[in-house]
């Protein structure tokens, strides 16, 4: 089945590093991919999404690329901030239905 | 931000008691989700709706139902609460772009 796998975290960075969060899928046919964020206590808030291949989703900095060849769409940042300090999700729209697939999760921690 | 809330936002029950969560939406939107949050897991599926009383299930379905009566309103029940469903529930919204979906603040269950 359809699957979508993060790396492991917590990531820690300082301010001002470049990020990198890696994710890749494995589905049937071309899905839709997406980022999502979960600031501490709240729900999840859609950051970036892709629809078809070399596609590339940006939001607030983010950049994440539909790459099909090597089924991946890695979240990269050029410069974080400690208000980037979060959990990404990275998640696919299963093909031919109305559902999400989500990745475990990468926490972030920036420090100033 | 969508207009989405979760009731109770926070409980405790005892095992074997029964649970029931609201979720309610101002938006009008077609598609409602139930997920569990947990660490290690990511978020998983529980039951989604596509519409008044059309309802599917997801991953992790069994010991939950759910029932839809109004566009606005998505209930989880948990028949017999048991201590493997301590977990933060969300509810995430979607309408035309189904995979694009808007969260709730969530309701942290704890059941001793």
């Amino acid at each position: 089945g359809d699957s979508v796998t993060q790396m492991e975290g917590p990531v820690t960075l300082s301010e001002e590093a470049f990020l990198t969060i890696n994710c890749t899928y494995t589905a049937t046919g071309y899905p839709s991919l997406f980022w999502y964020v979960q600031y501490p206590g709240e729900g999840l808030q859609l950051l970036l999404k892709a629809t078809k291949a070399d596609d590339k989703g940006s939001n607030k900095g983010f950049e994440a690329t539909y790459r099909k060849e090597t089924t991946s769409f890695h979240l990269e940042k050029g410069s974080v901030q400690v208000s980037d300090s979060a959990v990404y999700f990275c998640a696919l729209g299963a093909y031919n239905t109305d559902k999400l697939i989500f990745g475990t999760g990468t926490r972030l921690q920036v420090f100033p | 931000d969508a207009g989405i809330t979760q009731s109770p936002r926070h409980k405790v029950t005892e095992t074997g008691t029964p649970v029931t969560l609201r979720c309610h939406q101002t938006e009008n939107h077609r598609y409602m989700y139930w997920y569990r949050q947990d660490p290690g897991h990511g978020l998983r599926l529980i039951h989604y709706s596509y519409g008044v009383k059309d309802t599917d299930k997801g991953e992790v379905s069994d010991g939950y139902s759910v029932s839809r009566s109004k566009t606005e309103d998505f209930l989880l029940t948990l028949e017999s609460a048991t201590s493997s469903q301590t977990s933060v529930y969300f509810c995430a919204i979607s309408g035309t772009e189904s995979y694009e979906q808007y969260f709730g603040p969530g309701t942290r269950l704890t059941v001793t």
